[in-house]
């Protein structure tokens, strides 16, 4: 039974290029969250997602990056233009519904340079 | 807005010595987690504390909840250098799903 399947485990990119983030959930889990963790920070909360829903997004910056869960595949976090601020660890999570006291799986983390 | 904050911010403490890692938010919940986080890797579920009083146990770790406080410790007993990690608490938003927000965390380096 896979865990999170995240790819890829690094990218690097050049400012003003596109990045796309992979998240496959646990087998089973049909919820996924997107986190952004800044060196030597904790995670932030960005998105929210259930297939072809987007339940909450109200971390996501307003601007260039956005989120989909679509009804097959996997979850995709995609970031446009990037600047060297978006360099970062983005981690994902899922869970089944209601989190029923397991709390969140969390993927391997993509971790994002922008040179 | 939840806040979560974690005390201290980084601790470092001798092999076989006892401490406690705190964290306090700062609206109703009562579904806690803790995770820890080695250097380049993910998150590990820990312990998830599910009402006031609740008390989880594992190897030389412990973690309690008061909800009435808003309150979790992370106990560490006769710590060992394996337990060196940064430690995350995360508090359910009441209201809000399933959002987790994350504390600061606390980097915990043991030494011999």
């Amino acid at each position: 039974n896979a865990g999170v399947m995240q790819n890829p485990r690094h990218l690097v990119r050049r400012r003003g290029q596109e990045a796309r983030l992979r998240c496959s959930p646990m087998k089973g889990h049909s919820h996924v969250y997107w986190y952004r963790q800044l060196p030597e920070e904790g995670l932030k909360f960005m998105v929210y997602l259930q297939k072809e829903n987007i339940i909450d997004e109200s971390g996501m910056p307003k601007e260039r990056f956005s989120a989909e869960f679509p009804k097959e595949g996997p979850s995709i976090l995609r970031i446009q233009q990037v600047v060297r601020g978006d360099s970062a660890a983005y981690f994902c999570a899922s869970s089944p519904p209601g989190l029923d006291g397991y709390g969140y799986t969390f993927g391997s983390g993509t971790r994002l340079t922008v040179v | 807005e939840l806040k979560v904050e974690q005390n201290p911010l980084f601790l470092s403490m001798q092999e076989g010595k006892n401490y406690t890692i705190y964290c306090n938010y700062s609206t109703t919940s009562d579904r806690l987690y803790w995770y820890r986080q080695d250097p380049g890797k993910s998150l590990e579920s820990l312990f998830v504390l599910l009402s006031n009083g609740a008390v989880k146990q594992e190897g030389r770790l412990m973690a309690s909840l008061d909800t009435k406080a808003r309150l979790s410790t992370l106990h560490i007993t006769a710590a060992v250098h394996d337990l060196s990690a940064t430690y995350f608490c995360a508090v359910v938003n009441t209201g809000t799903a399933s959002k987790l927000t994350f504390g600061t965390g606390t980097r915990l380096q043991v030494t011999l």
